[in-house]
């Protein structure tokens, strides 16, 4: 399964609401992860099973989705949120998708 | 607290092979499988194959099989990634990553590989 992320790169400012797609080549039946990287860093888990929230990470991270289309959600964007976001497919085989990297306006 | 130790960088000359090891704490062992995960420089995520320390089961991506071999020491809970025939398209970030539930939850903070000669 090809996980296509989209935007590649996201600008946003403080507050605001982001969102971010993952969408897969194939159904994925809610078999999907996000992860957070910073720079030099390894990522993190926030989201499991579609929208599961990792125990610790802050409740404006949310995710959606079904099918093969897929979100995460900030609800307001904090000046610790810039990073690389990847999305992961664990429901037939392992995949990651290409990564959207988030940055303050 | 869940912990994944990598060995320090290394540097191979092509054609060589390298070994990397991630020392996990903080859990059994035994009751997770290990992941390992390849970031080219200023790229995105790879993931190569998980070994089951348990059984010593593995799985590997297809691109991988030929370059990649996972092993796991129960006694010291320890797993390796040993990588062969080195090419500058090997220079990357590995990571191990500990997989729950097929979704990956921790993470080492990875091993830079440079591949030079």
């Amino acid at each position: 399964i090809q996980l296509t992320q989209s935007p590649s790169l996201l600008s946003a400012s403080v507050g605001d609401r982001v969102t971010l797609s993952c969408k897969g080549s194939q159904n994925i039946n809610n078999y999907l992860a996000w992860y957070q990287q910073k720079l030099g860093e390894a990522p993190k888990l926030l989201i499991y099973n579609t929208n599961s929230l990792q125990t610790g990470i802050p409740s404006r991270f949310s995710g959606s989705g079904s099918g093969t289309d897929y979100t995460l959600t900030i609800s307001s964007l904090q000046p610790e949120d810039v990073a690389t976001y990847f999305c992961y497919q664990y429901n037939n085989g392992w995949t990651f998708g290409g990564g959207t990297k988030l940055e303050l306006k | 607290e869940v912990q994944l130790q990598q060995s320090g960088p290394e540097v191979g000359r092509p054609g060589s092979s390298v070994k990397i090891s991630c020392k996990a704490s903080g859990y059994t062992f035994t009751d997770y499988v290990m992941n390992w995960v390849k970031q080219s420089p200023g790229q995105g995520l790879e993931w190569i194959g998980w070994i089951d320390p348990e059984y010593g089961s593995t799985d590997y991506a297809e691109k991988f099989k030929k370059k990649a071999t996972l092993t796991a020491d129960t006694s010291s809970s320890t797993a390796y990634i040993q990588l062969s025939s080195l090419t500058s398209e090997d220079t990357a970030t590995y990571f191990c990553a500990r997989g729950s539930s097929s979704y990956i939850d921790y993470w080492g903070q990875g091993v830079m590989v440079t591949v030079s000669s």
